[in-house]
């Protein structure tokens, strides 16, 4: 099945420092979500976007839904280690439009 | 108001036994889902249900089944288990009815399975 490309990996980074991450597909999306999962735990919506170019932010994080829909960004701002775990984010179509389709993740680790 | 609910959290099988796992939600979503997520692979559908008494397939069906004879539980199965089931499976619900938020997937904790 498709999955969307999330990218980076993995991040290394110290703590107060901001964050970036993204996720493209080759097919556009209606709604673009953004999840975070702890170890040990299950995923966690963090944002929802709903129209090309939207913005939103839930405290320390922003995400943006792409102008073409085919990509979405989230960033976050002075890093705190609870920030700790991976990102995912999933894309949702109005075809088909009960199912969501996962990136592979973005995995973050913060040095101390 | 618990949300997505998970029985058991872990369990270990012998290769052909069978288990259910039970999913319940307590938020009157239309949709559930079943995955599986395992190292390196990310989240893959099992099976879902867009209401009572429906089901379909996902992405990795066989050697499972579902059921959803309640809105609010949806029950995955293993008629015989496999060693390439062991994986961590998750529950999902979706769309409160009346609305058009079709795509908020919430999530259960999870059920770790082992099969030996």
């Amino acid at each position: 099945g498709q999955q969307l490309n999330q990218s980076p990996q993995s991040m290394f980074i110290q703590e107060g420092e901001d964050v970036s991450m993204n996720c493209t597909s080759s097919s556009i999306f209606n709604t673009w979500l953004w999840y975070k999962q702890d170890p040990g735990e299950g995923p966690v919506l963090l944002i929802a976007l709903y129209k090309a170019g939207e913005l939103t932010s839930n405290g320390r994080l922003t995400a943006q839904f792409g102008i073409t829909r085919k990509d979405s960004f989230l960033n976050i701002s002075a890093s705190i280690p609870s920030d700790v775990g991976i990102y995912f984010c999933a894309g949702g179509s109005n075809f088909g439009n009960e199912k969501l389709t996962f990136g592979t993740g973005t995995r973050l680790t913060i040095i101390p | 108001n618990a949300g997505v609910t998970q029985t058991p959290k872990f369990r270990v099988l012998k290769t052909g036994q069978s288990m259910t796992l039970l999913c319940a939600q307590d938020m009157n979503h239309e949709y559930m889902y079943w995955y599986r997520q395992d190292p390196g692979m990310g989240l893959r559908l099992i099976h879902y249900s867009v209401g009572e008494g429906t089901t379909a397939k996902g992405e990795v069906p066989d050697g499972y089944n579902v059921s959803r004879l309640k809105k609010q539980n949806f029950l995955l199965g293993l008629e015989s288990a496999a060693p390439s089931q062991t994986s961590v499976y998750f529950c999902a619900s979706s769309y409160p009815l009346g609305t058009g938020i079709r795509h908020e997937q919430y999530f259960g904790p999870g059920t770790r399975l082992t099969v030996t």
